[in-house]
C-alpha cells in the first residue's frame, strides 16, 4: 500500500528566512506532484517531478526528487507573507495501481 | 477551455437522501479521481478510474459508488447520505504522458 508522509504538519516561518518541507513515500514512484491550497480554494499545481534527481524552481520555491531515498523536498527561500498556504505532495505509483495518494499537507504561516 | 468542471458546487442533503456529483473534463484525459477533504485535513482518495468503463476503490470507498460510462465524465454517487459524508469533494484528471494533474473547483456537501 502506498503511503505518503509530509513533515512538518505545521510550519511557522519568519519573513526572509529559508525553510524545507519533506515528503516521504513508501513504494516506487512514477511521478510526484507538489500543490498549494489557499483556504476555501482548490489546489494549484506547483511542480511535477518525473525522475530521480529532478529539480524544478519557480520564484522562491524549489522542489527536488530522490527516488532512491523515496524523498522529495520543497525548499522555500526568503519566505514572504504571500507564501502562507497549505502545501501538499502527491505520488502516483504504477505498482500501487496508478492511485494518486496525497500527503497530509503542511500548513505554512509566514509572519512579518 | 473549461478544464475540469464539477457540479453541483454546493448541496445540502438530509440523512438518507441520495445524490450524484458530476465531474466533466474536456482534455481527453484517461485518469480521473474523486477525493474528499475534511476541515484541516489532506485529500483522501475515494474512487478512481484509469480509463472509460473502469473504476477502482481508493482509501475511503464505503458509502460511495462511481461510474465512468463516458471518457469525459466521472460520476460519484451517494446512495444514502450520512452526516459523516459532509465534506468538500474534489475531482481531478490527468493524461498518461507528462501527467500534470488538473483539479476541479470542489463541491461542498453538507448532510444534515
Amino acid at each position: 500500500e502506498l503511503k505518503v508522509e509530509q513533515n512538518p504538519l505545521f510550519l511557522s516561518m519568519q519573513e526572509g528566512k529559508n525553510y524545507t518541507i519533506y515528503c516521504n513515500y513508501s513504494t516506487t514512484s512514477d511521478r510526484l506532484y507538489w500543490y498549494r491550497q489557499d483556504p476555501g480554494k482548490s489546489l494549484e499545481s506547483l511542480f511535477v517531478l518525473l525522475s530521480n534527481g529532478a529539480v524544478k524552481q519557480e520564484g522562491r520555491l524549489m522542489a527536488s526528487l530522490d527516488t532512491k531515498a523515496r524523498l522529495s523536498t520543497l525548499h522555500i527561500t526568503a519566505a514572504v507573507h504571500d507564501l502562507s498556504a497549505t502545501y501538499f505532495c502527491a505520488v502516483v505509483s504504477k505498482a500501487a495501481g496508478n492511485k494518486l495518494t496525497f500527503g497530509g499537507g503542511t500548513r505554512v504561516l509566514v509572519k512579518p | 477551455n473549461a478544464g475540469v468542471t464539477q457540479t453541483p458546487k454546493f448541496r445540502v442533503l438530509k440523512t438518507g437522501q441520495s445524490m450524484t456529483l458530476l465531474c466533466a473534463q474536456d482534455m481527453n484525459h484517461e485518469y480521473m479521481y474523486w477525493y474528499r477533504q475534511d476541515p484541516g485535513m489532506g485529500l483522501r482518495l475515494i474512487h478512481y478510474s484509469v480509463g472509460e468503463g473502469t473504476t477502482a476503490k481508493g482509501e475511503v470507498p464505503d458509502g460511495y459508488n462511481v461510474s465512468r460510462l463516458k471518457k469525459q465524465n466521472f460520476l460519484l454517487g451517494l446512495e444514502s447520505a450520512a452526516p459523516s459524508q459532509t465534506s468538500v469533494y474534489f475531482c481531478a484528471s490527468r493524461d498518461r504522458g507528462l501527467g500534470e494533474l488538473f483539479f476541479g473547483e470542489g463541491s461542498r456537501l453538507t448532510v444534515l
